[in-house]
């Protein structure tokens, strides 16, 4: 298994281009989700998903679209990058719910100028 | 107005010494809570869990100990190993959202 994955490592973008950050799990998990971590604030959630063809709101989803259109994918699209968006974002799935064990992604630094 | 607190950045601790993280919480929603420890350029692991239904839960070297009506959590590890060196944060459930504190950097010093 690959568990989770994330593509591109790393990317640097212009203000007001686009981009979709890749995400993909291999384990068969239901609830899948998107993080950014800023230094001192920890993770804040993005969006999640409960399984395909369900997305919810997270706590910062300003600026940011998911869609699930399979188990396994969950891309997070950004349309116009800021450079408040400047983060590393991580992508994590777990079996049902966001209180099962969480399996995180290693992360796509995001730089935006 | 952050929910999840880690009032401490960092802490270091002797190898073979316990190490004590602590995190606070506001919201009286939150029904499960997790510790993840992340290490650089990683993204976090799960290390431990425990309900609301219950006070402890232990695994190994690591305690989280869950006091509701303070509204405090902390994780104990017992013995500390130089491999524990991270940073670990708090996640809080409450629906199908996560709320992470903002982290504590251990060092544990051979």
């Amino acid at each position: 298994n690959a568990g989770v994955t994330q593509t591109p490592k790393f990317q640097v973008l212009k203000t007001g281009q686009s981009m979709t950050l890749q995400c993909a799990q291999d384990m068969n998990h239901e609830y899948m989700s998107w993080y950014r971590q800023d230094p001192g604030m920890g993770l804040r959630l993005i969006h999640y998903s409960v399984g395909a063809g369900i997305t919810d709101q997270g706590e910062v989803p300003n600026g940011y679209n998911v869609s699930r259109s399979t188990t396994e994918d969950f891309p997070l699209r950004l349309l116009s990058a800021a450079p408040s968006q400047t983060s590393v974002y991580f992508c994590a799935s777990s079996y049902w719910t966001s209180s099962d064990e969480q399996f995180f992604g290693p992360g796509t630094r995001l730089t935006v100028l | 107005d952050q929910q999840v607190k880690q009032n401490s950045p960092s802490l270091s601790v002797q190898e073979g010494r316990i190490s004590i993280l602590n995190c606070d919480y506001t919201n009286s929603m939150f029904d499960y809570f997790l510790w993840y420890k992340k290490y650089p350029a990683e993204g976090p692991t799960f290390l431990i869990s425990i309900s609301s239904i219950k006070d402890k839960n232990e695994d190994g070297r690591f305690t989280v100990f869950l006091n509701k009506s303070a509204k405090h959590l902390s994780l104990h590890i017992v013995p500390s190993q130089p491999g524990d060196s991270a940073v670990y944060f708090c996640a809080l459930n409450a629906g199908n959202m996560l709320t992470f504190g903002g982290g504590t950097r251990l060092m544990v010093k051979p």
